[in-house]
């Protein structure tokens, strides 16, 4: 499975865009992009998946570059309720196998 | 309800005792997953199965640490001789298939004194 690197943390304010990029070098051909969110004291929550170019859904919107090398997940105008830790993984689209987490990037909004 | 349960939701135990946590999936979910996770730290991968079976237990961190899933249903974390090191909370979800789209438990935190 791929490893995913991304920001430890990040801080932002009420109403702007957030994006928050993860690189996956090592990406296989089959595998899919995949975020989560966590709140505290909750587990993680599936935000949204891609395999290339956009993806859009009510929550969010993931970006994937022709070479799949990283995605950048976007958050727009964010507000209080979107302070989280999010998590960017590589999931096997070829196979079951098991699916990792990575230590996730720390967002924090600020009024 | 619609959702992955677990329980008990607090557990605290006492250093060299046995405990068991249990994950009741989502009915109809194929794929279920342990993960425990300590403060600070993204959720690390314990084992998952795919049916009744164990599809990969690498994650288990030393033979104190089991898991059944007897029915292809509801699965059984089994800890035993608790150390203080195993305090963390331990996450379960279940998925239909190999989709990616995990739909987790409110977790179980365990506390070893």
């Amino acid at each position: 499975l791929a490893k995913t690197t991304q920001p430890i943390s990040m801080d932002s304010y009420e109403g702007q865009e957030v994006n928050i990029t993860c690189s996956h070098n090592n990406i296989a051909t089959n595998d899919y992009i995949t975020w989560y969110q966590q709140f505290p004291s909750q587990g993680p929550r599936f935000i949204i998946q891609g395999y290339k170019t956009k993806v859009t859904n009510e929550v969010a919107s993931l970006f994937i570059p022709a070479d799949r090398k990283s995605s950048t997940l976007s958050l727009p105008r964010v507000s209080l309720s979107d302070t989280a830790v999010y998590y960017c993984l590589v999931v096997s689209g070829s196979s079951a196998s098991k699916i990792i987490f990575g230590s996730g990037t720390r967002l924090s909004i600020r009024p | 309800g619609a959702g992955v349960s677990q329980t008990p939701s607090n557990k605290v135990t006492e250093k060299g005792k046995y405990v068991e946590l249990r994950c009741d999936p989502i009915s109809g979910h194929t794929a279920l997953y342990w993960y425990r996770q300590s403060l600070g730290q993204g959720p690390e991968f314990l084992i998952y199965f795919q049916g009744t079976g164990a599809a990969d237990d690498s994650g288990l961190p030393n033979d104190r640490f089991f898991a059944v899933r007897p029915e292809g249903s509801v699965s059984t974390l089994k800890i035993q001789r608790t150390e203080r090191g195993d305090s963390a909370v331990y996450l379960c979800a279940s998925s239909f298939g190999n989709t990616g789209e995990l739909f987790f438990g409110e977790g179980s935190r365990l506390t070893v004194l």
